[in-house]
């Protein structure tokens, strides 16, 4: 298994630009998660899905937009790019049927607006 | 609100000697916790986890330790390694769809 993959890996947008961030996970996890980091702070949670079809909101979610249009994918949209944005994207999945369990994380995106 | 925190933002450790990163949180109905290591420039790496109805959980090299009396967490590295310099998170369930709200992150310094 490939785990949480993520792409790009890095990018630099300009203010009022578009972009969408990629995650896939091939373990079958049901539950996925979008974090932003920014630096030397920990992870707060911008949307989080349960299922295919199902997404809301988490802790920071203005300014982004998410689908889960299949269990594997769950992509981040950022509709007007603006510098409080510059951060690394995380992209995490967890299984879960009767409780809490372990977030796998991917390698995140680090993204720069400008 | 409810919040995740540390009490030390970073800690300098002897090679072989064994490390303890202390988290306190405050969200009494928190039932899982889980410890994660994050190196420069990959994500959050698993380490070990806790769930409420225990006191202690080992794996290899590593102990967590949870007091629910005083809300607290620790992770306890034996035989500090220097691969195991990085931040460390604790993070706990926040309730539904096992969503976590983590803590700012301690830095482990392993010196030779």
């Amino acid at each position: 298994n490939a785990g949480v993959t993520q792409t790009p890996k890095f990018r630099i947008l300009k203010i009022g630009q578009s972009m969408t961030l990629q995650c896939a996970q091939d373990m079958n996890h049901n539950y996925m998660y979008w974090y932003r980091q920014d630096p030397g702070m920990g992870l707060k949670l911008i949307y989080y899905s349960v299922g295919a079809g199902i997404t809301d909101k988490g802790e920071v979610p203005n300014g982004y937009n998410v689908s889960r249009s299949t269990t594997e994918d769950f992509p981040l949209r950022l509709e007007l790019a603006a510098p409080s944005q510059t951060s690394v994207y995380f992209c995490a999945s967890s299984y879960s049927e009767t409780g809490p369990e372990t977030q796998y994380f991917g390698p995140g995106t680090r993204l720069l607006v400008l | 609100g409810e919040s995740v925190g540390l009490h030390l933002p970073t800690l300098s450790v002897q090679e072989g000697d064994n490390s303890i990163i202390n988290c306190a949180y405050s969200n009494s109905a928190s039932d899982y916790f889980i410890w994660y290591k994050q190196e420069s420039g990959k994500g959050p790496q698993f380490i070990i986890d806790i769930r409420s109805n225990m006191d202690k959980r080992q794996g290899q090299r590593v102990t967590v330790l949870l007091n629910k009396t005083v809300k607290h967490l620790s992770l306890q590295i034996a035989a500090t390694q220097p691969g195991d310099s990085a931040v460390y998170f604790c993070a706990e369930n926040s309730g539904t769809a096992s969503k976590l709200t983590f803590g700012t992150g301690t830095r482990l310094q392993v010196t030779l």
